[in-house]
């Protein structure tokens, strides 16, 4: 089974709305995760690492204040695109490390209308 | 920095054996990971790398240089179904533990 959920899968909203990603973790505690985005055919790209307790960490580029993150418990993070715009539709999928593997989330298709 | 290389595509026949190559520079490795994406979904966990050598499950097999910045999977007995995107990706312990990802390798499996 799932080892890291991801909801929603799928998300259509409009210009200018926001629209919250969840990243939670089953039966294991992950203080780390990270959210990556994927554009058609491109490889994953890191945006944040989301800790938690504190402030994520953003990649060089990343708008802090347009991709909200929030780690709030040992098992949820949070990612919130703000005031969304059609260049930001694009497959976001986060991770979370466990003992030597990386489990992956079944990421989510965004589409900005 | 970290720069992470892998070849752009690769085409294969059914039953045959590819290998699949990545070299890499980062400055605090900690780790090499292999995983396996189809298009539209989430990547699939291969394998994991930390020191020099052969690690074998199954099909796919990975190798480690950490020496020479180097790293390979190899894929025998290939099936249709292997058609998919492998990607390498590197932990850093310098940068807090990161995954970075590598462009990805597009395997094209011919029948």
């Amino acid at each position: 089974g799932a080892v890291v959920s991801q909801h929603p899968s799928r998300v259509i909203c409009k210009s200018g709305t926001s629209v919250k990603i969840e990243c939670r973790s089953l039966d294991f505690q992950a203080t780390t995760m990270f959210w990556y985005r994927q554009f058609p055919k491109k490889s994953l790209m890191l945006m944040a690492t989301s800790n938690e307790g504190s402030k994520a960490t953003y990649e060089q580029g990343v708008e802090k204040d347009k991709f909200l993150i929030n780690h709030a418990s040992l098992t949820l993070s949070t990612l919130t695109v703000t005031s969304a715009h059609p260049e930001d539709s694009s497959f976001y999928i986060c991770s979370a490390p466990l003992v030597s593997t990386i489990y992956f989330g079944e990421g989510s298709w965004l589409t900005v209308v | 920095g970290q720069n992470i290389d892998q070849p752009t595509e690769m085409t294969a026949t059914e039953g045959a054996i590819v290998q699949i190559n990545c070299t890499y520079q980062t400055s605090g490795f900690n780790g090499l990971f292999w995983y396996q994406q189809h298009a539209g979904e989430a990547p699939t966990f291969l394998s994991y790398n930390v020191l020099d050598g052969l690690e074998e499950k199954g099909r796919f097999s990975s190798f480690l240089s950490r020496s020479k910045g180097y790293s390979y999977l190899l894929l025998k007995e290939l099936q249709m179904k292997d058609s998919a995107s492998y990607l390498c990706a590197v932990r850093d312990v310098n940068r807090d533990d990161k995954i970075i990802f590598g462009k990805g390798t597009r395997l094209h499996i011919l029948p």
